[in-house]
Formats: structure tokens, C-alpha cells, sequence
């Protein structure tokens, strides 16, 4: 079974400068996607960004990027400038694509506050 | 609606009534999960639509739990005699077909939860 592991479980940052969350999973697979999604207090999550394993080249949307480091299971997600609605809830979360349900593995989560 | 929908946004109950939560999937949006969201867990996968069937169900944490999808559209997540243990935010994703153009296919798209309380 995948596991997915974040070891901050709170976070802050002051607004505009950068910060890093990291995750660590653990998988015997080689092909597999890896997600970050937002939760803020209205409990909507929301994709930030997402990475499939064979592509080498970190993905990047707009202030949000990762560092994917394949050979040792890691997915951190840096967020540069960050602004005061970036306050929420990130979770990770690994899925297996062709495993039948193509369910989402979660992280516990790292809570993050922008400070003005 | 342009996103994934879910009804009621909360929900309040007694110690061994029956509960339905509702979600409608975005149009189109083939495959339908749900999830259990508590404090002590985290998130948990509970069970997996493709199109009216559930090939998975694995993740449902007893025989009161239950779920249905009809016209391929949408699915009702029933928990029978809740338990104090059942309080918990309950979310629904959706995805596109394997195989859709112009979109990832193995994305899921979050609806803004069930917040269920069994006192």
C-alpha cells in the first residue's frame, strides 16, 4: 500500500516571501501522479498542482511549483510570494493510475498561515 | 453547475438515525468518489463510481455504509444507525473519462463537503 507523509504539520510564512511544504511517499510503482490540493476554512479543495512520475521536468503554475525528486520519494511544493489567500489547509496526495479505482492517497496535511 | 455539488452542507443527526448525503458530480464527469474527512483519520477514500457501478468499495468502513449512482450522474452516500464515530466532513470528487481530450483525465474535482454530527 502507498503511504504519503507530511512532516509539518503547521507552517507560516510572511506574506511575499517563499516557503517550502514537503511530502514524502512511499510506492513500489514506477508510473503514478502526484497532486497538492488546497483546503481553505470553506472546505473546498482545490488542485493546485499536480506531476506524473515519468515526467522529469518539475511542474510549475504561476507562483506555485515542485520539486519532484523521484529517486527519493519526495514532492515538496514551494509557493513564492505568498499572499494572504494562500492561508489553508495542503494536503499531498499520490494516485495510481490502471489500479482499478484510481483513488486518492492523502497526506495528514500541513496547515499554513500567511502572516500580513 | 460548473463544479461538484453536495447537499446538505451540513448536517446534524441523533445516535442511530438513518442519514442520506447527496452529491451531483460536474457534467460529464464519469467517475465519482467518495471520501471521509475526521479529525483522527484524515482524508480516506471510501468508495469509487465508474459511470452506475462501484468496482470498489473497499474503502467503506462497514455494512452501514452504502452508496448508489443513478444515470451516471448522481450519487447518494446512505449511512444507516449513525454512530458518534460517523461525525465526520464527507467529500465527493469527480473526474473525466480515461481517454477525454483537452483535460486531464485522472484529476478529481472536490465538492465542498457534508459536515455530518451525530450527537
Amino acid at each position: 500500500a502507498q503511504t504519503v507523509t507530511q512532516s509539518q504539520p503547521e507552517m507560516s510564512v510572511q506574506e511575499a516571501e517563499t516557503v517550502t511544504l514537503s511530502c514524502t511517499y512511499d510506492t513500489s510503482e514506477n508510473n503514478y501522479y502526484l497532486f497538492w490540493y488546497k483546503q481553505p476554512p470553506s472546505r473546498q479543495m482545490i488542485l493546485v498542482i499536480r506531476q506524473e512520475a515519468y515526467k522529469q521536468q518539475n511542474a510549475t503554475e504561476n507562483r506555485f511549483s515542485v520539486n519532484f525528486q523521484k529517486a527519493a520519494k519526495s514532492f515538496s511544493l514551494k509557493i513564492s510570494d505568498s499572499q494572504l489567500g494562500d492561508t489553508a489547509m495542503y494536503f499531498c496526495a499520490f494516485m495510481r493510475p490502471g489500479a482499478g479505482s484510481y483513488q486518492l492517497t492523502f497526506g495528514k496535511g500541513t496547515k499554513l498561515s500567511v502572516i500580513p | 453547475g460548473a463544479g461538484v455539488s453536495q447537499s446538505p452542507s451540513n448536517k446534524v443527526t441523533e445516535k442511530g438515525k438513518d442519514v442520506e448525503l447527496r452529491c451531483d458530480p460536474i457534467s460529464g464527469h464519469t467517475a465519482l468518489y467518495w471520501y471521509r474527512q475526521s479529525l483522527g483519520q484524515g482524508l480516506e477514500f471510501l468508495i469509487y463510481f465508474q459511470g452506475n457501478s462501484a468496482p470498489d468499495k473497499s474503502g467503506l468502513p462497514s455494512d452501514r455504509f452504502s452508496a448508489e449512482r443513478t444515470g451516471g450522474s448522481v450519487s447518494t452516500l446512505t449511512i444507516q444507525r449513525t454512530q458518534q464515530e460517523d461525525s465526520a466532513v464527507y467529500l465527493c470528487a469527480s473526474s473525466l473519462p480515461r481517454g477525454s481530450s483537452g483535460g486531464s483525465t485522472d484529476t478529481q474535482y472536490f465538492g465542498p463537503g457534508t459536515r455530518l454530527t451525530v450527537l
